[in-house]
């Protein structure tokens, strides 16, 4: 199976502020990553995939970039409703999965 | 407008049987693929089972393989996930997810989830 390791696995941040998160897998998926949001209670909300590919209708501040095993989601200007956990998933092969999660927090 | 709307989740002793529905509407359900995907409370995500648009093809995580059983009714729009056997570490949210385009996992419509707790 495919390992994903996310970091940090959480971080503390102001409006405005530009945050990156890193996701790491233990072998080789090319671009078949995805980027997930999520809110406490609510369903993930899919936000890029393709390592770099943005979700019709996310906005333009989120950003992914990598390929192979080193990937990161950066959000260049933290808004109020940015706050949530975000989750990457390979899908490069089964079993699907998901790095650890990196809960971004109010400052 | 795609909704993904899941039901069946309850309290279930270990040991017990529970089966979970999906109803799918605002897309051609017959044309994508189709996925459970669960959360323990206060846990990370973990993917399940995955099912092919023409019910030909399945796959399980190891966890839940020979226990859980993954359909669909595509005349019904329908997704389902039978569970049995089912153990403490089964306790979860269970989400059915949208496959992007056909062969494609990532996932781009969640519903809304059900709850399944296993305890005694």
């Amino acid at each position: 199976d495919i390992q994903m390791t996310q970091s940090p696995s959480s971080v503390s941040a102001s409006v405005g502020d530009r945050v990156t998160i890193i996701c790491r897998a233990s072998q080789g998926i090319s671009s078949w990553l995805a980027w997930y949001q999520q809110k406490p209670g609510k369903a993930p909300k899919f936000l890029i995939y393709a390592a770099s590919s943005l979700q019709s209708g996310v906005p333009s501040r989120f950003s992914g970039s990598g390929s192979g095993t080193d990937f990161t989601l950066t959000i260049s200007s933290l808004q109020p409703e940015d706050f949530a956990t975000y989750y990457c998933q390979q899908a490069n092969s089964f079993p699907l999965t998901f790095g650890g999660g990196t809960k971004v927090e109010i400052k | 407008e795609v909704q993904l709307v899941e039901s069946g989740g309850g309290l279930v002793q270990p040991g017990g049987s529970l089966r979970l529905s999906c109803a799918a509407s605002g897309f051609t359900f017959s044309s994508y693929w189709m996925h459970w995907v669960r959360q323990a409370p206060g846990k990370g995500l973990v993917w399940v089972s995955r099912i092919n648009s023409d019910v030909s093809s399945t796959s399980y995580a190891d966890s839940v393989k020979g226990r859980f059983t993954i359909s669909r009714d595509n005349a019904k729009n329908t997704l389902h996930l039978q569970m049995n056997s089912l153990r403490a570490e089964d306790t979860a949210v269970y989400y059915c997810a949208r496959g992007v385009t056909v062969g494609s996992h990532f996932f781009d419509y969640w519903g809304q989830g059900t709850l399944v707790t296993v305890s005694s």
